[in-house]
């Protein structure tokens, strides 16, 4: 069966500082691949998806990338960040419908 | 422009009542609609799911009923139990133009009342 994996759970982060958020996913082959966040009191925000290796869309403008090195993991990077990229976030892969990891909360203070 | 709205944020049902949520969406490429449910410092979870070739998918309690012409779609939850209680999103795709990509709505936080 397949199975997502996201870490850490949660996240304090000074502003300013870097941000690596990983995600892999297990038993599927090339799937796609999207990093959602939800802000405090807001719906699920899609921030980029990927259908393959080295293929990032970016869905709106900020502070962060996403990077996909291998076929089943997906990284969500900030050089330096800011205190309205707290939030929670999630990744998910798609076949038909979206299977979400657990989520990491990202307090940034 | 927020594609798929849930504009009750929140509603409050008696246990073993019907839960009926509400969803509405503007784009008309959408032909794949979908709930979740999600409980607080967790994953969304896959309810049901409903294609625009159909105006009603029924999985248990579950129950979702799609209004192509009034783009709007419900979810209906008989009867309510107490483990009912999270958030619900509803979303859309275009998946017929092999656009798997989910627009989600804002939310409607579930409250079961014993």
């Amino acid at each position: 069966s397949q199975t997502i994996h996201q870490w850490p759970a949660t996240l304090v982060q000074p502003v300013g500082s870097p941000l690596s958020l990983e995600c892999t996913v297990e038993g599927t082959s090339n799937p796609n691949l999207y990093w959602y966040r939800q802000a405090a009191g807001r719906g699920l925000q899609l921030l980029f998806y990927s259908v393959g290796i080295g293929q990032i869309s970016s869905e709106v403008p900020q502070n962060l990338s996403a990077s996909r090195p291998q076929d089943r993991q997906f990284i969500l990077s900030s050089k330096k960040l800011l205190l309205s990229d707290s939030g929670f976030y999630l990744c998910a892969w798609s076949v038909g419908r979206a299977f979400f990891g657990q989520g990491t909360r990202l307090t940034v203070v | 422009d927020q594609q798929v709205k849930q504009n009750s944020p929140s509603l409050s049902v008696q246990e073993g009542r019907i839960s009926i949520l509400n969803c509405d969406y503007t784009n008309s490429m959408f032909d794949y609609f979908l709930w979740y449910k999600k409980y607080p410092a967790e994953g969304p979870t896959f309810l049901i799911s409903i294609s625009s070739i159909k105006d009603k998918n029924e999985d248990g309690r579950f129950t979702v009923f799609l209004n192509k012409s009034a783009k709007h779609l419900s979810l209906h939850i008989v009867p309510s139990q107490p483990g009912d209680s999270a958030v619900y999103f509803c979303a859309a795709s275009e998946r017929a133009f092999g656009n798997e990509k989910l627009t989600f709505g804002t939310g409607t936080r579930l409250t079961i009342i014993p």
